[in-house]
This record gives structure tokens, C-alpha cells and sequence, in this order.
């Protein structure tokens, strides 16, 4: 059975880099059948994507997140991981990881249908 | 970039319908998805592709679409269904998401 568990720190500094880990198990992070994606939630708010990871050589981004975040994975550690530059109290979120089922044949869109617990990120000094 | 709207709250007697709509000028070209989220916790898929359930939903929870708008149905509401909805699409050429704004489902 598949689970994802996030870990990294707590609370980041604005102006500096967050760094987040999924941890995998249940399935290879190389898999042509899975996904894997990292979406947040702000206090009160609802769910934004922020970047998936398809085969460890395909990425895709929010286009309003972009430029300042990367999403790689670590084949060896069966982990996946996000990095957010120059955070600011608007990165302040819970964030999960998640994964979604890709077919092998037709229209392949992402969806999500395992998730990680979430882990809670501050951004403050 | 794209929208999808989806009502802020619905409310609902249990026992009863409730419908959940989600609305997007993209809709008609992609699959939506459904979660629904708990206070606290993660959200759980309840519907793929329009219509599809995975193993272990009740099948109290269907999903529609028609033109531009999609629905998630609940029938025979529990009070366990108290909870906020996200609807979620995929652009099939860039493969950008976009999550609804959620609805809240509060049952009476």
C-alpha cells in the first residue's frame, strides 16, 4: 500500500529557501504508473497546487509559483522533495505531498488520490 | 490559467440531496476530480475522472458533468458528510492543476 510521509522544518525565515521531503513507500518514485505532487493550504484557505514530478524527468509548475520553486526527486531514498526560494509570510501553509495514479494509455491528467498527513510550514523571524 | 468556481457553502438536512457544483469554461475538454476534506486532515479522493469511484467511497457519492459546469451529488447526506469539497481539474496540454475554491457542506 502506498503512503507518503512529508518531514522538513517547521518554521523558515523569510527572504530564505523552504525545503520539504516526501518520503515513499509502497511504490517506486520511478514508477510510470504514479505522479507525485505537492499542494498547499493556507490558514482558513483552500488547496493550491504548487508542482508535480512524473518519472523523475518531467515537471510541472503553478505558473504562479514558478519561477521561484523546484520539485526533484532522490531515487535512491525513495523521496521526492520541494524547495521554495525567497519565502514570505504568504508561503506560511500546510503542505502535503501526494500521489495520483497515471494511466498507460490515453489522456493522463494529474489528480491526487494518495496523500501525505501534512506537515505545517511558517514563514517568520 | 483557468478558474473553476465552486459555491462557498451548501447546506443540507440528512437524509437529503446535496449537490455541489463546479464551474470552469475548461471543463468540457478536461476530467474533474473530487476530494473532500475533514477538518484537520488530508484531503481523500471521491471521485476521478467525472464520474469514477475509487474502491472504498460509498457509492452515496457520484459525480456528473455536463457542458461547463460539473457536480458532485451526495445522496441520503450523513452527518460524517460535514465537510469542505474541492473540485480539481488538469489542462491535458500543460498539465497544469487548478483546485476549486472549496465548498463547505454543513449538515443541519
Amino acid at each position: 500500500q502506498l503512503q507518503l510521509q512529508e518531514s522538513g522544518p517547521g518554521l523558515v525565515k523569510p527572504s530564505e529557501t523552504l525545503s520539504l521531503t516526501c518520503t515513499v513507500s509502497g511504490a517506486s518514485i520511478t514508477s510510470q504508473s504514479n505522479s507525485w505532487g505537492w499542494i498547499r493550504q493556507s490558514p482558513g484557505k483552500g488547496l493550491a497546487w504548487i508542482g508535480s514530478l512524473y518519472q523523475n524527468r518531467f515537471m510541472y509548475y503553478n505558473p504562479s509559483l514558478k519561477s521561484r520553486v523546484i520539485v526533484s526527486a532522490d531515487t535512491s531514498r525513495s523521496q521526492f522533495s520541494l524547495k521554495i526560494t525567497s519565502v514570505t509570510a504568504a508561503d506560511t501553509a500546510i503542505y502535503y505531498c501526494a500521489s495520483g495514479f497515471v494511466p498507460t494509455s490515453g489522456p493522463r491528467p494529474l489528480y491526487f488520490d494518495t496523500w501525505g498527513r501534512g506537515i505545517l510550514v511558517s514563514v517568520s523571524s | 490559467s483557468y478558474e473553476l468556481t465552486q459555491p462557498p457553502s451548501v447546506s443540507v438536512s440528512p437524509g437529503q440531496t446535496a449537490t455541489i457544483t463546479c464551474s470552469g469554461d475548461s471543463l468540457p475538454k478536461q476530467f474533474t476530480f473530487w476530494y473532500q476534506q475533514k477538518t484537520g486532515q488530508a484531503p481523500v479522493l471521491l471521485i476521478y475522472k467525472d464520474t469514477e469511484r475509487p474502491s472504498g467511497i460509498p457509492d452515496r457519492f457520484s459525480g456528473s458533468s455536463s457542458g461547463t459546469s460539473v457536480t458532485l451529488t451526495i445522496s441520503g447526506v450523513q452527518a460524517e458528510d460535514e465537510a469542505d469539497y474541492y473540485c480539481q481539474s488538469t489542462d491535458i496540454a500543460s498539465s497544469v492543476v487548478e483546485f476549486g475554491g472549496g465548498t463547505a457542506l454543513t449538515v443541519l
